[in-house]
Formats: structure tokens, C-alpha cells, sequence
């Protein structure tokens, strides 16, 4: 696609609930990450794939949280028993490389507020 | 990882130049400075990045500091649709991560 696509867009939900995030890269961006940002904060990374290597997830913030990339493309991230303080906004990015000289593209996020 | 110090918000008329500052007196000889910007309700946007020289494109230019030690990025004519945060990070050369402050909320007055 043309940019990097989220859904959904806003999901609210009820405390101790599993959600699920999902993040379409750009076509032929080997390269994906996921971000997180709560209210008035700037970003935190939480976690990247790069092609078929393992990736990187030592920003997620407890064992709460994973993620998924099928088939080099489609990512998903998962918070399971969802608490008040993952409220935030997730932004996936993508860039064609790893190691990418202008940087990332990012999606316009996802709103999670947890009730 | 070296840190960057940014104003809080700044404001400027339409249609004028706005100079946003950025503080990074422990960078390494390494680390490219990027700036992003993030309009309201979207994600990130890349704007420009450096690592010694100067650096002009169409959106920006950014002025680096002969020492390293700061920067700016110069909206040459800042206009409605200019508003938003912007965001200075310094990226190890070789890493992929971007480590976010909380930026310089930019106000664009008409």
C-alpha cells in the first residue's frame, strides 16, 4: 500500500481483556517496528523485525505484551490481561532496510484505552 | 545513549521562519541527528537528518552547530499546516532504534 496501514484505529477496552493490534507495512519493507506512546510522553520503542532475523523485543514492557510478523509482512501485537496503564497509542512503522538513512515511516496509530 | 533537550513549545506568525532549537552536548562522534515532526492524531513524520554539514530538502533545513553540540531546524516559511510536535534524535550510526524526548510543540499563529 501507500503508507503503512493500522486497525483498528481506536479500541477500547475492558480490563483483564486480550487485544489484538494489527500493522500492514509498506509493500516490500523488510523492515518493522512497534512504538508506543502514552498521553503527553514522546515514543517508546518497544519492539523491531528485520527480515527473518530473530527479533529485537527488549522493549516490551512485561511478558504481558508479544508480537508477530507472518510471512515477512502483516505484524500483530498482542497485550494480554490488559491493565489501566496500557492505555496509550501504538504506532508501527516501517522502513525498507534496517538500517534505514531517512528513517521510518509510521503509521497513524492505534488508540488503546483500557476501562 | 546521548540526550537531547529541546523548549517545550514555541510559537511563530504564518508565513515566517521558525528556528527550533536542540541541545546535544554528549554526542559521539557517531550518532546522526534526525528530526521528526507529529502533526495532531497521526504518527511520526521524517523531516531531515545530518551528521556534520548542513542539510537542506524540501521541507526543511537543518543548521548543525560546528562542535556537534546542537542544532536547528529552519522552517523557512512556517504555514497553518506546520503545527505540531518536533522531535530532535540522535541515532547511533549502525542502530535502529530511535530514542524519543517529548519535543517542541509548535504553534503556528495566522
Amino acid at each position: 500500500g501507500a503508507g503503512v496501514s493500522q486497525s483498528p484505529s481506536n479500541k477500547v477496552t475492558e480490563k483483564g481483556k486480550d487485544v489484538e493490534l494489527r500493522c500492514d507495512p509498506i509493500s516490500g519493507h523488510t523492515a518493522l517496528y512497534w512504538y508506543r506512546q502514552s498521553l503527553g510522553q514522546g515514543l517508546e520503542f518497544l519492539i523491531y523485525f528485520q527480515g527473518n532475523s530473530a527479533p529485537d523485543k527488549s522493549g516490551l514492557p512485561s511478558d504481558r505484551f508479544s508480537a508477530e510478523r507472518t510471512g515477512g509482512s502483516v505484524s500483530t501485537l498482542t497485550i494480554q490481561r490488559t491493565q489501566q496503564e496500557d492505555s496509550a497509542v501504538y504506532l508501527c512503522a516501517s522502513s525498507q532496510t534496517g538500517l534505514p538513512l531517512y528513517g521510518y515511516t509510521f503509521g497513524s496509530g492505534t488508540r488503546l484505552t483500557v476501562v | 545513549d546521548a540526550k537531547t533537550t529541546q523548549p517545550n513549545s514555541m510559537e511563530s506568525n504564518e508565513e515566517e521562519p521558525v528556528h527550533l532549537p536542540c541541545n546535544h552536548s554528549t554526542i559521539s562522534g557517531t550518532d546522526y541527528i534526525h528530526w521528526y515532526r507529529q502533526l495532531p492524531s497521526q504518527g511520526p513524520e521524517y523531516v531531515i537528518h545530518g551528521l556534520t554539514s548542513n542539510v537542506n530538502n524540501r521541507m526543511a533545513s537543518l543548521a548543525i552547530a560546528e562542535d556537534r553540540k546542537s542544532s536547528t531546524l529552519i522552517l523557512h516559511r512556517a504555514t497553518l499546516r506546520d503545527a505540531a510536535v518536533y522531535y530532535c534524535i540522535l541515532r547511533p550510526s549502525g542502530t535502529y532504534k530511535y530514542i524519543f524526548g517529548t519535543g517542541t510543540r509548535l504553534k503556528v499563529l495566522a
